[in-house]
């Protein structure tokens, strides 16, 4: 079945040093979706991108996705300790029709001051 | 803002019990799953149902697994004999259009099976 996996497993930065989360998908999706997760808590929406080559960008945060439509990355310019949780990729095969999507293995990111 | 609900926050049952985690979807979506989270591991899809039956399901969800909508506005999970490796975060979800639309997550039932 569909994998997706996700490098590095943790990442720890000091604050205001950049960070990136990079996800692969073991087959071509429809889509990719980005979610935080803070501790203790649920994933939260980030962004959708449905394009291949798509660059998106929500003030600090740049998301892209792969030419293929397998991979995708998210990177946080200059972290801020609010930035810290898990960051999880979650993608929508092409096949199917129940809409499932796939989370990656996640992304804990820790920032320190 | 809507968003999805959940209850209980935490549920303890002993092994071999049935138990029923409950989910009230944003109103106007059409598309609810349920997902699960082993601590400390990735979300795990369960199931997708859309128009009143299951349109996709996980090889986790067996027999012991089912769904419901009940009403206008609660999506059910049963598990009807619960095992140790049941114990998880699990998460209800919804969407308002398929494929390309977020979904949106509850805050979660721990299920703690003893």
């Amino acid at each position: 079945g569909q994998q997706v996996m996700q490098i590095p497993q943790y990442q720890h930065v000091q604050e205001g040093e950049d960070f990136t989360t990079y996800c692969n998908s073991s087959t071509t999706l429809s889509n990719i979706q980005w979610y935080k997760q803070r501790p203790g808590g649920h994933p939260v929406f980030l962004i959708q991108l449905v394009k291949s080559g798509e660059v998106k960008k929500q003030k600090r945060l740049t998301f892209q996705f792969g030419e293929a439509k397998k991979n995708s990355s998210l990177h946080i310019t200059a972290t801020q300790t609010t930035d810290v949780g898990t960051y999880f990729c979650a993608g929508v095969g092409v096949t199917g029709g129940g809409n499932k999507l796939t989370f990656g293995t996640g992304t804990q990111l820790k920032v320190e001051l | 803002e809507p968003e999805v609900t959940q209850t209980p926050s935490h549920q303890v049952t002993q092994m071999g019990q049935e138990v029923i985690l409950r989910c009230v979807p944003i109103s106007n979506h059409l598309y609810f799953y349920w997902y699960r989270q082993i601590l400390g591991q990735k979300v795990e899809f369960l199931v997708s149902f859309y128009n009143n039956e299951i349109s996709e399901k996980s090889e986790i969800f067996d027999d012991q697994f089912s769904v419901e909508r009940p009403d206008g506005s609660n999506f059910t999970l049963k598990i009807r004999s619960t095992k140790l490796e049941d114990s998880a975060m699990y998460f209800c979800a919804s969407s308002d259009q398929g494929r390309d639309y977020e979904q949106y997550f509850g805050p979660g039932t721990r299920l703690t099976v003893t």
